[in-house]
């Protein structure tokens, strides 16, 4: 049983295309995150919400819109695909917002050609 | 906001050697620790974690990370790795923001 559930596992698309990813948690956590993973393994918040509703949002291009229909579910959706948008992106979900770890899905990798 | 730095870009060593990942954060206030794990092609996975009390605190696959809080310190320890150890580790570290912020990773081959 899978905790955290990302697809597709890999997207490969051109640039200026829309796309999306979808997010599901079934450890029945009520908060969720979006993260970015550039070629350097460096790992960065882009979103998080708690209960469907949103408590983080970095500083992102709005080409990137989260979604989330219940709180099982975090999709994103971008927007006019850059090449710089090529990275592995990772959903995880948290116990709530407080100090509980955080569990990750696998990650999506996007290629941008 | 808090930063995260961690010394070691790449740290390659034979099996059985000790190993020691420095971790340290610039944050003023109450701090929730932690050290997960990615190895190739997979997901992180949390190592270890240290909310409060005793500051060594034991994760799994026979790792451990000590809280020095007067050095802003959290680092990784293991006796005696293994060559199953190779892989991306990272430090991060939770204030009160709700934010995870995570170190740039710390790569570790191990050689049989």
């Amino acid at each position: 049983d899978t905790a955290v559930s990302q697809t597709p596992k890999y997207l490969v698309t051109q640039m200026g295309n829309d796309k999306s990813i979808k997010c599901e948690q079934n450890l029945g956590h009520d908060t969720m995150y979006w993260y970015k993973q550039d070629s350097k393994k460096f790992l960065k918040i882009m979103f998080s919400y708690n209960n469907k509703e949103l408590i983080i949002n970095e500083t992102v291009p709005n080409r990137f819109s989260p979604k989330s229909p219940d709180k099982a579910h975090l999709n994103l959706h971008i927007n006019s695909l850059e090449l710089g948008d090529s990275a592995v992106y990772f959903c995880a979900s948290s116990q709530d917002v407080g100090n509980q770890p955080q569990h990750f899905g696998d990650g999506t990798r996007l290629s941008i050609l | 906001a808090q930063s995260v730095s961690q010394h070691n870009h790449h740290v390659i060593l034979s099996e059985a050697a000790s190993l020691e990942l420095g971790c340290n954060y610039s944050y003023g206030g109450t701090v929730n620790l932690f050290w997960y794990v990615q190895y190739p092609g997979q997901h992180l996975q949390l190592l270890l974690k240290y909310f409060s009390g005793d500051p060594l605190v034991k994760g799994i696959k026979g790792f451990e990370a000590e809280f020095i809080k007067s050095k802003f310190s959290f680092n990784l320890r293991k006796p005696s790795v293994q060559w199953s150890d190779t892989a991306e580790y990272f430090c991060a570290v939770k204030g009160n923001d709700y934010k995870l912020s995570f170190g740039a990773g710390t790569t570790v081959t191990v050689r049989a």
